[in-house]
């Protein structure tokens, strides 16, 4: 079983719609959560980490679910620049090592 | 100013060269890591610098050879590489070495083994 799982997409979505991505983990020890997006042929950028409370930034809302080793991502409203891969990554505790999952990707279409 | 600078951003190495990849950071970050990633998949880490000093190596094969002159700057020395090695470099950095801390990537090195 790979550490952090992702839905294996691609996710092909109209303009406005609401999509979800989910992302399961393996290590309960895991402490650290994360979205990153990733354009083609570019380096992944830090869309947002995500917090045992939940946060929201905009249209972009994250969740973390301990108990059940479970991250999710939610883009309402898409546009068409949110077409990208979408990378959970997850901190396992072993000082800087960061697990990506394989990403996902979206395509929102007009 | 969150920016990690990689140089060059393209590269095309024969397979008895020997070339460095650099990469820079003036954010105080005190952890630096070198990413390879090929098309379609994620970023697997290579090495791991806290503090200047080498903490995590995942088995890296030697023709790979990471430095850290001081806490702004990380190389990779590259030599005798083989056209499997072609994929996209990443360098990242992070505040500090453990957990919680979010790391920003540089735009990559794009390197081809001929």
């Amino acid at each position: 079983r790979k550490e952090v799982e992702q839905d294996p997409g691609p996710f092909n979505v109209p303009e406005g719609a609401t999509v979800a991505f989910n992302c399961t983990y393996s290590n309960s020890a895991s402490q650290s959560f994360f979205w990153y997006r990733q354009d083609c042929r570019k380096e992944p950028k830090l869309l947002m980490s995500v917090y045992s409370s939940g946060n929201e930034d905009g249209r972009f809302t994250a969740q973390l679910n301990r108990a059940s080793q479970y991250i999710s991502l939610l883009i309402r409203d898409s546009k068409l620049s949110d077409s990208a891969t979408y990378l959970c990554v997850v901190n396992n505790n072993q000082g800087g090592k960061l697990i990506f999952g394989q990403g996902t990707e979206l395509s929102v279409k007009p | 100013d969150t920016e990690v600078t990689q140089t060059p951003k393209h590269l095309v190495m024969g397979m008895t060269n020997k070339k460095s990849l650099k990469c820079e950071q003036h954010m105080g970050h005190r952890a630096m890591y070198w990413y390879k990633q090929k098309a379609k998949k994620p970023p697997e880490l290579m090495f791991v610098y806290s503090y200047e000093k080498l903490s995590i190596n995942e088995s890296v094969p030697s023709r790979f050879s990471p430095e850290c002159p001081n806490s702004s700057l990380l190389n990779l020395h590259l030599h005798a590489l083989q056209p499997e090695d072609s994929a996209l470099y990443l360098c990242a950095s992070s505040q500090d070495w453990g957990v919680g801390t979010e790391a920003f990537f540089g735009q990559g090195t794009r390197l081809t083994v001929v």
